[in-house]
Order: C-alpha cells, then structure tokens, then sequence
C-alpha cells in the first residue's frame, strides 16, 4: 500500500529561524513528489520533484528530493508569521490509479 | 481564469436529506477528485475519476457517489448524510495522473 508520513506533526518556532519538514514515502513506481502549503483555505502548489538532487527554488522556500532514501525535505528560511499554515506532500505513482497520495501534514506555527 | 469551483462553499443540513455538492473545472483535465479533511486526518480521498464515465473508490468512499458525465464536472452526492460525514471537502482536478492537483475553494459541511 502506498504510504506518505511526514514530520514533524506540528512545530512552533519565531520569526526569523529557519525549519526543515521531512516527507518519507513509499510508492510503487514512484512519478513525483509535491508540496502544498494549506492555509484557511484550498492547498495551493509550491513544488513538483521528479529527479532527485535537483534542488527547487522559490524565494525563501526550497525543496529537494532524494530518491535512493526515499524522501524529501522543505526547507524555509528567515520564517515569517505568514508562513503559518499546514504544509503537505503528496506523491503521484505511474502504477494504481489514483491521483496523489497525502499525507498528514506539517502544522507550522511561527510567532512573532 | 483556470480554476476549480464549488458549490456550496457552506452548507448546514439535518441527518438524512440528501445533497449535492458540485464541482467544475475550466482547464480541460481529465482527472478529478473528492477529498475530505479532518482534523489530524489529513486529506482523505473519496472517489476520483480519470475520464468521463471512469469513476472509482478513493480511500474512504463510504456514505457518498460521485458521477463523471462530461469532462469539467464532478458533483458528490450524499444519499442519506450523517453526523460522521461533517467535514471540510475539496474538489481537485489535475491534467494527468502524478502532475499538479488544483483544488477548489472547499465546501464546509454540518450534518446535524
């Protein structure tokens, strides 16, 4: 069964530290990894990863895949209290028929 | 504008009557899915659908139909809706399996 955990749950941290979200999957015949960031509202899209350690970039935001190990991280830097949402990843499979697989969700708080 | 609509965006109901959520997007994708999330649950999909007439059962398909009759709608149904099926839903549709889901703004629920 196709699984995506990722973690931590939930942190808090203060304006200006830096964090790291983690996304560990398994898939059979994996096709792509993709982050969201959710907040009041609908996931809107930040990345799409295919090829591992090949970095992606936007802003303070950046993303890396490492397909050997299985996973993928989210890095933010210089955090602001605007990047207080819920951020998931999902992966996309050639094989099975759905779409994407979730998970849970990171809940990250940052305070000023 | 590409998007993803929904309809309603808030919706309060009593056990047992049933509903119709829909859902419709403008970008000419071929898939579409139905989500449900709560809390400390994460996205949970329903049903989804790769084409017109190709529906089938997401994760959590219990309670609700879907249908799939032309291309850029995909309306949920809750025959007899209970208290469990309270919950945020959101509607997605991407170009191709494994590629960006767009979602819709989300229909909140309340099934007393």
């Amino acid at each position: 069964e196709d699984k995506v955990v990722q973690s931590p749950l939930s942190l808090v941290v203060h304006e200006g530290d830096t964090v790291t979200l983690n996304c560990s999957y398994e898939v059979t015949n994996f096709r792509s990894l993709l982050w969201y960031k959710q907040e009041k509202k609908a996931p809107t899209f930040l990345f799409m990863l295919t090829s591992s350690g090949i970095e992606k970039k936007s802003g303070r935001l950046s993303s890396i895949l490492d397909k050997k190990e299985l996973f993928s991280i989210l890095n933010i830097t210089a955090t602001q209290t605007g990047d207080s949402a819920i951020y998931l990843c999902a992966v996309g499979a050639d094989s099975g028929n759905t779409p994407l697989v979730f998970g849970k969700g990171t809940r990250l708080s940052v305070i000023a | 504008e590409a998007q993803v609509t929904q309809n309603p965006r808030y919706l309060i109901t009593v056990t047992g009557k049933k509903l119709t959520v829909t859902c419709s997007q403008n970008m000419n994708h071929e898939y579409m899915s139905w989500y449900r999330q709560d809390p400390g649950l994460g996205l949970r999909q329903i049903y989804y659908s790769m084409n017109v007439e190709v529906t089938d059962k997401g994760d959590v398909p219990e309670g609700y139909k879907v249908s799939r009759k032309e291309k850029r709608n995909f309306p949920l149904i809750l025959e007899s809706p209970s208290p469990n099926q309270t919950s945020l839903y959101f509607c997605a549709s991407s170009f191709s399996r494994g590629s960006e889901q767009y979602f819709g703004p989300g229909t909140r629920l309340t099934v007393t």
